[in-house]
């Protein structure tokens, strides 16, 4: 069974901080997802890293790939309170074979940015 | 275009009540997805249709029963629940590329309240 460790699992912060999520597997995935989730809405897909030691940036955002798929982190610089959910990283592995693969979630990250 | 719908936005029912969550997705998706969410929890995976055949359920009880008439909509007929059942159910699609990129688009959710 493929797990994410997920962590912090609360942080909370003033506005104008930077902050790092991390998940870790001992799993290899094949990519990972990371989303963001308002109260009431569903998760909206931010980012999708294929290639180990992948670096992608959205604006603010800078996600990271692990050398070896294992790990993945997401740093947020200068945080704002627009920034406040709960964050999501989802690992894909490949399920029977084929290409629709079930995602494993880590725990979730509460993320509330003070202003 | 990345929308994926639901209806309703919110449902309250009782525990003899027969009820049914709509999801549609246009983006030519080959793969729809039921999750449950917990407040605060990731979501956990129900039923995984590929190519309108249900491909995987996640040991759902009975009581929850999923239809996928056509590529675009899934369903999620309703019955006899419990109010443990109540949660954000949330629909997502993602497409059969077969290249280990499974980018899972979800729906805003069906808020669902069972008394």
């Amino acid at each position: 069974t493929q797990l994410l460790e997920q962590s912090p699992q609360f942080l909370s912060i003033q506005e104008g901080e930077n902050l790092t999520v991390y998940c870790n597997s001992s799993s290899v995935f094949s990519s990972l997802q990371w989303y963001r989730q308002e109260p009431g809405e569903g998760p909206v897909l931010l980012v999708t890293v294929v290639t180990g030691g992948e670096v992608k940036k959205l604006k603010r955002l800078t996600f990271q790939f692990g050398d070896a798929r294992k790990d993945s982190s997401l740093h947020i610089t200068a945080a704002q309170p627009g920034d406040t959910g709960l964050y999501l990283c989802a690992g894909a592995g490949n399920a029977g074979g084929t290409s629709y693969g079930k995602l494993t979630f880590g725990q979730g990250t509460i993320l509330t940015v003070h202003p | 275009d990345t929308e994926v719908t639901q209806t309703p936005k919110h449902l309250v029912m009782g525990m003899t009540n027969k009820k049914s969550l709509k999801c549609e997705q246009h983006m030519g998706h080959r793969a729809m997805y039921w999750y449950k969410q917990k407040a605060k929890k990731p979501p956990e995976l129900m039923f995984v249709y590929s190519y309108e055949k249900l491909s995987i359920n996640e040991s759902v009880p009975s009581r929850f029963s999923p239809e996928c008439p056509n590529s675009s909509l899934l369903n999620l007929h309703l019955h006899a629940l419990q109010p443990e059942d109540s949660a954000l159910y949330l629909c997502a699609s993602s497409q059969d590329s077969g290249q280990g990129e499974y980018e899972q688009y979800f729906g805003p959710g069906t808020r669902l309240t069972v008394t």
